[in-house]
């Protein structure tokens, strides 16, 4: 059973459509961080959330963590090619434990 | 420029041949962690290290060692492969424990015949 779970598993869209990615737990998180992996290259880290409620945006990206820092979500908007990839979240469960919990990915594909 | 490296990109091997893969950062990083990726469960810890010569399991650890004798350099073990080892493993380094930010390298695909 993943700790976190992302929702949905597969995502394709039209280029200039927006899109959201969930990521739910029932633990609760200190931060909580999402990475976007494009195929042959490690994951590389977008933002990191740590307070409840918190939003970040980033160009077209907002990504927001639940009041109880016990979800989060990505939204895309007005979605690009470039956007492809696999979108990650990750959850530190204790401050100061080095171990974070991925959840299982969500792939996006943006077609032209 | 600032890094991860791992070496071999890609390995083929069979079930029994011991083999080493090798993780190097030039960021002067305190942690660093060993990853297994698999369709459908993401990623998943194997080893980390807080400081050189501190190791502990991670999530799943069985089949696997590590050795941390020098801050660069964090090597995963697989002393007997078997086919379930069969992935795609991510070394990553964390400069401290404020945010957890990992800096993964490129990856390294393992198949074990």
């Amino acid at each position: 059973t993943q700790l976190l779970e992302q929702s949905p598993q597969f995502l394709s869209i039209q280029e200039g459509e927006n899109l959201t990615v969930y990521c739910n737990s029932s633990s609760v998180f200190s931060s909580l961080q999402w990475y976007r992996q494009e195929p042959g290259e490690g994951p590389v880290l977008l933002v990191t959330v740590v307070t409840g409620g918190e939003v970040k945006k980033l160009k077209r990206l907002t990504f927001q963590f639940g009041d109880a820092r016990k979800d989060s979500s990505l939204h895309i908007t007005a979605a690009q090619p470039g956007d492809t990839g696999l979108y990650l979240c990750a959850g530190e469960v204790l401050a100061n434990d080095y171990k974070l919990s991925f959840g299982a990915g969500t792939t996006v594909t943006v077609r032209a | 420029e600032a890094q991860v490296t791992q070496n071999p990109r890609y390995l083929i091997t069979v079930t029994g041949k011991k083999l080493t893969v090798t993780c190097s950062q030039n960021m002067n990083h305190e942690y660093m962690s060993w990853y297994r990726q698999d369709p459908g469960l993401g990623l998943r810890q194997i080893y980390y290290s807080m400081n050189v010569e501190v190791t502990d399991k991670g999530d799943v650890p069985e089949g696997y060692k590590v050795s941390r004798k020098e801050k660069r350099n964090f090597p995963l073990i697989l002393e007997s492969p078997s086919p379930n080892q069969t992935s795609l493993y991510f070394c990553a380094s964390t400069r401290d424990s404020s945010y957890n930010e990992q800096f993964f390298g490129p990856g390294t695909r393992l198949t074990v015949l």
